[in-house]
């Protein structure tokens, strides 16, 4: 059964720091791995997604990597500003089901 | 206008009582999903539906039903409210996986409390 951790629960950074939040799956047989945010009291917002063909996307000052063999994707946030302040969500879609598997979420905050 | 719509937003009703949940799309995607979060055990999948004669149990379907009315909309009914079903409920929708990968979106969510 796939299981998705992610670690730390919480993070809190200065404004302008790059930052990098973990994500981490058992079974690396999966289909795509998306990132979300998620504001409180709100809905999911899509990020990114990665194919299991590919290693990385890049969305303006985002960058999410995969590495099946390890289990392991990151987000990568660069030059953090107070508005990236949310949860975010990373999820695994095994089996091109639609099933996603959801992580806990890292919420972070970034202050001024 | 929202691409995925869900309402009501908010809802506290009573134990025992029927209270549905309605979410609708404008992206045209023939996939729908419903999903509770609940503090402590993030998001998990309730039921979904490939197309309108397609419905399917996810991880946490027992005192649920839904019904897909037409490929827009999906609608989530409690037959019987309990208190330990008080959580956030969305909706979400992808296209199919051919291009897309699956990519879903969400809608803005109903917080449903149970008393």
């Amino acid at each position: 059964k796939q299981e998705v951790t992610q670690i730390p629960a919480a993070l809190s950074v200065p404004e302008g720091e790059n930052l990098v939040l973990n994500c981490s799956f058992t079974d690396s047989a999966i289909y795509n791995l998306q990132w979300f945010r998620q504001d409180p009291g709100k809905g999911l917002t899509s990020l990114l997604l990665i194919q299991s063909s590919q290693r990385e996307q890049t969305s303006g000052r985002l960058n999410a990597s995969l590495d099946k063999s390890s289990g392991r994707s990151t987000l990568y946030i660069a030059a953090s500003q107070p508005g990236d302040s949310a949860t975010y969500l990373c999820a695994i879609d095994s089996g091109n089901t639609g099933k996603l598997i959801f992580g806990q979420g890292t919420t972070l905050q970034v202050k001024p | 206008d929202a691409d995925v719509t869900q309402t009501p937003r908010n809802r506290i009703t009573k134990t025992g009582k029927r209270i549905m949940l309605e979410c609708s799309q404008t992206k045209g995607h023939d996939r729908m999903y419903w999903y509770r979060q609940d503090p402590g055990l993030g998001l998990r999948l309730i039921y979904y539906s490939f197309d309108v004669k397609d419905i399917n149990k996810g991880e946490i379907s027992d005192g649920y039903s839904v019904s897909r009315q037409a490929q827009a909309k999906f609608s989530l009914s409690l037959e019987s409210a309990i208190p330990n079903q008080t959580a956030l409920y969305f909706c979400a929708t992808s296209d199919r996986p051919f291009g897309s990968y699956n990519e879903q979106f969400f809608g803005p969510g109903t917080r449903l409390t149970v008393l």
